[in-house]
């Protein structure tokens, strides 16, 4: 069945460091391909989102490729700051179905 | 625009006891689904609606009942609670096939 897998955290990273947090996926034909974030005490919300392959999605300094030929989507900001600290879900789903499969989550943490 | 909502925000119960969250959405969604995130995990699905009396099970569906009477509203019934409920509750929306879900913020629940 369909799968994404994601990088174990937690990610500890210093104010403007470079961010990149892998995510890679199983899945048949051609889903959609989602970064959700869950800010302290949130649900969760959409960061960005590719549908077909070699798409990119950017949000909030943040982006992510549609990489079919690697089966990835990796997250990546070039300065994070101390209100990115959240927990990163990347997440898939067919649009033949409204079921979305989520990863384990990243739970990243900002240094000052 | 209220998107999703979900009462209680916190609740405890002792072990046995019946409770119902609430969730509702104005957005005129088809989709709604329901989880759980317990601690360090990820979200798991317990139940999802694709339209208005139509539900299903999903990943985690022993210890909770769900109707969908309404496009509006989508509540989550525990039947006798146990200690092993305690957790996170999140329901969610969307329109069919989008993939691209509508957080509530969550619901606290104890189990004692």
């Amino acid at each position: 069945g369909d799968s994404v897998t994601q990088m174990e955290g937690p990610v500890t990273l210093s104010e403007e460091a470079f961010l990149t947090i892998n995510c890679t996926y199983t899945a048949t034909g051609y889903p959609s391909l989602f970064w959700y974030v869950q800010y302290p005490g949130e649900g969760l919300q959409l960061l960005l989102k590719a549908t077909k392959a070699d798409d990119k999605g950017s949000n909030k300094g943040f982006e992510a490729t549609y990489r079919k030929e690697t089966t990835s989507f990796h997250l990546e900001k070039g300065s994070v700051q101390v209100s990115d600290s959240a927990v990163y879900f990347c997440a898939l789903s067919h649009s033949s179905a409204s079921k979305i499969i989520f990863g384990s989550g990243t739970r990243l943490s900002i240094r000052p | 625009n209220a998107g999703v909502t979900q009462t209680p925000k916190f609740q405890v119960l002792k072990t046995g006891q019946s409770m119902t969250l609430q969730c509702a959405q104005d957005m005129n969604h088809e989709y709604m689904s329901w989880y759980r995130q317990d601690p360090g995990m990820g979200l798991r699905l317990i139940h999802y609606s694709v339209g208005a009396g139509i539900t299903d099970q999903g990943e985690v569906p022993n210890g909770y009942n769900v109707s969908r009477s309404t496009t509006e509203d989508f509540p989550l019934r525990l039947l006798s609670a146990a200690p092993s409920q305690t957790s996170v509750y999140f329901c969610a929306s969307s329109y069919l096939g989008t993939g691209e879900q509508f957080f509530g913020p969550g619901t606290r629940l104890t189990v004692l």
